[in-house]
């Protein structure tokens, strides 16, 4: 079967660095997203990665490793408004979207 | 900006009632999907539609069924609710199937069934 697994939920300092894993497997793979959803809200994109290594936005980075099955979302200089849900999906060889159960993410001063 | 919008933010219904969750998109995407979302679940999709009049089964249709009369509205139906239905539905649209297509949301619709 197709499994995306994610840590339920992660806590981290604000002005700190928060890395969330992803691990994957899935029959084919055209592409990975990652996706914010805060409380009560809808998902919104985050970043894309179909080729291996490091995207850069802003922030936010994400990196992915297709002999692994692997990918993980970087933050960086953590706001107590990245306190969120995050979630990973993978496209499928029909380029369905697979979806992780998301990563609680808690921020602290 | 893209706008997908849900008729409801909230609604509270009766078992064995006929429950109608309305989608419209304004960006004239060709695919629309309805997911629901449960706590410690992934998102699961129960239907999408790639044209007009058109619709596929997702992983979990049973109980629902779905409408696409017009490209940007996409309605979904539970024909007579369960209280197993209680959930958060969201609405999505997309442009089309190419690899970096992204899905956009709407706010969702958090459905009490009692």
């Amino acid at each position: 079967g197709q499994n995306i697994d994610q840590p339920t939920e992660m806590t981290a300092t604000e002005g700190a660095i928060v890395q969330i894993n992803c691990t994957y497997q899935t029959s084919g793979f055209n592409g990975l997203f990652w996706y914010q959803q805060h409380a009560g809200e809808a998902p919104t994109f985050l970043s894309y990665n179909v080729l291996d290594g490091l995207e850069e936005k802003g922030r936010f980075s994400s990196f992915l490793s297709r002999s692994k099955g692997y990918s993980y979302l970087l933050l960086k200089e953590l706001q107590m408004k990245d306190s969120a849900s995050y979630l990973c999906a993978v496209k499928d060889s029909n380029y369905q979207l697979i979806w992780g159960a998301g990563t609680k993410l808690i921020i602290k001063p | 900006d893209v706008k997908v919008t849900q008729s409801s933010r909230y609604l509270v219904k009766r078992t064995g009632e006929k429950v109608f969750l309305e989608c419209v998109q304004d960006m004239d995407h060709e695919n629309m999907f309805w997911y629901r979302q449960d706590p410690g679940l992934g998102l699961r999709l129960i239907y999408f539609s790639y044209d007009v009049k058109m619709k596929e089964k997702g992983d979990i249709p049973e109980g629902y069924s779905v409408s696409r009369e017009k490209k940007e509205r996409f309605s979904l139906i539970l024909e007579s609710a369960s209280t197993n239905q209680t959930s958060m539905y969201l609405c999505a649209s997309g442009p089309g199937t190419g690899d970096s297509t992204e899905a956009f949301f709407g706010q969702g619709t958090r459905l009490t069934v009692v």
